[in-house]
């Protein structure tokens, strides 16, 4: 099955530096591939996704790539704000079910002013 | 509301009790997931409904876990005989159909 790895668990970065989470996935079928932000006590939230026809994506802040080829996808996010910590989660498709996601173990993200 | 509702929000039973989850999904999203969530993991995927029928339930863990959605709406999640591994979140999520999934609060469940 499909296991995706998640690195780092925790990252502290100062406000207006840059932020870059990383995941590799092993299914060679997944085709869709989101980020979640996830604040305590509250269900994750989409902050962008990707598609395998695509090699990088951009809204505002908050940019994706996608390796198919390497199976490893990141997250970049620039001048970072306190409003951005919280936990980060990438995940990959299961199959052809863009709804049926395995996810990774989440990044910590701690913006300090 | 406009978002996913799940209730109740906590939940706390004894070990060999039945519980039951509900979710009230987004208005007119045909698809509806649970996942669950353990303590600092990502959620992990257990259900899906696509209208009434479950399309997948690879997910659930064993048999003690079953999932309905009766009218195509709202969705009960059920376990029987809770055991104290069972306690965690657990995340509803509707989307339209190959669209964006938009996840509820989740329900807290403590097994004591």
């Amino acid at each position: 099955g499909e296991n995706v790895e998640q690195h780092p668990s925790t990252l502290s970065v100062q406000e207006g530096d840059s932020a870059v989470i990383k995941c590799t996935y092993s299914d060679s079928a997944s085709n869709y591939f989101p980020w979640y932000k996830q604040e305590l006590g509250k269900g994750p939230q989409l902050i962008i996704d990707i598609r395998s026809n695509v090699g990088e994506k951009k809204d505002q802040r908050i940019a994706v790539t996608l390796n198919k080829t390497a199976k490893h996808f990141s997250l970049h996010i620039t001048e970072t704000q306190p409003e951005d910590s919280a936990v980060y989660f990438c995940a990959a498709s299961i199959g052809d079910s863009w709804g049926k996601l395995q996810f990774g173990a989440g990044t910590q993200v701690v913006v300090t002013p | 509301g406009a978002g996913v509702s799940q209730t109740p929000s906590n939940k706390v039973t004894e070990k060999g009790k039945y519980v039951e989850l509900r979710c009230d999904p987004i208005s007119g999203h045909t698809a509806l997931y649970w996942y669950r969530q353990s303590l600092g993991q990502g959620p992990e995927f257990l259900i899906y409904f696509q209208g009434t029928g479950a399309a997948d339930d690879s997910g659930l863990p064993n048999d003690r876990f079953f999932a309905v959605r009766p009218e195509g709406s709202v969705s009960t999640l059920k376990i029987q005989r809770t055991e104290r591994g069972d306690s965690a979140v657990y995340l509803c999520a509707s989307s339209l159909t190959g669209g964006e999934l938009f996840f509820g609060e989740g329900s807290r469940l403590t097994v004591l």
